[in-house]
């Protein structure tokens, strides 16, 4: 069965950083790209980062581009995303999902139930 | 970029009834990259379906979607009470990566 399990959100600041986790069990990590996509409170989805089965590709939305860094540890079926920066319309709900190939242009077949950040002084 | 528009926004059916969603790209999608998401209150995304006519393992047979180029169409051919949620599309043809702003189907 595969599951995706994210960690790291939580209450933070305006400019300050968190690391978010996505572990993931059930399938061969390394053969698949992965994504994070979050929502607003009452908003739309919105794609926001991917990265490839090597780790080595990696996409970013404009939104969050030079403040938000995606990575892979397929050692440990870990995805993360080390958010910087942070400002109040970062608030989100912040998914990752699993691609159905090993690049990143693909449909998610699998979803983690989301870790909130919340951005606020 | 590309910017998915979802019409309508809202859509108000009575179970039984058909349900006609559209979404439209900006450009057109050089293949057929496009998926469709189910999400209910407080849940994540559910994937439908994907390759624009391709249903994902174990969604029913009355999900059915279809178009090519910019325009897009996911129908629900008899609703039942479960379908009730937001559905999304998304682009996966080229980044960046993009979704719809949804359609709300509410029970009329």
């Amino acid at each position: 069965e595969v599951r995706l399990v994210e960690s790291g959100g939580g209450l933070v600041q305006p400019g300050g950083s968190l690391r978010l986790s996505c572990a993931a069990s059930g399938f061969t990590f390394s053969d698949y790209a992965m994504t994070w996509v979050r929502q607003a409170p009452g908003k739309a989805l919105e794609w926001i980062s991917a990265v490839g089965g090597s780790g080595l590709s990696t996409y970013y939305a404009d939104s969050v581009k030079g403040r938000f860094a995606i990575s892979r540890d397929n050692s440990r079926n870990t995805l993360y995303l080390q958010v910087n920066s942070l400002r109040a319309d970062d608030t989100a709900v912040y998914y990752c999902a699993k691609c159905a190939t090993y690049s990143s242009g693909s449909h998610y077949d699998y979803w983690g139930q989301g870790t909130l950040v919340a951005v606020s002084s | 970029e590309i910017v998915l528009t979802q019409s309508p926004g809202t859509l108000s059916l009575s179970p039984g009834e058909r349900a006609t969603l559209s979404c439209r790209a900006s450009q057109s999608l050089s293949s057929s990259s496009l998926g469709w998401y189910q999400q209910k209150p407080g849940q994540a995304p559910r994937l439908l379906i994907y390759g624009a006519s391709s249903r994902a393992a174990g969604i029913p047979d009355r999900f059915s979607g279809s178009g090519s180029g910019a325009d897009f169409t996911l129908t629900i051919s008899r609703l039942e009470p479960e379908d009730f949620a937001v559905y999304y599309c998304h682009q996966y043809d080229r980044t960046p990566l993009s979704f719809g702003q949804g359609t709300n189907l509410e029970i009329k």
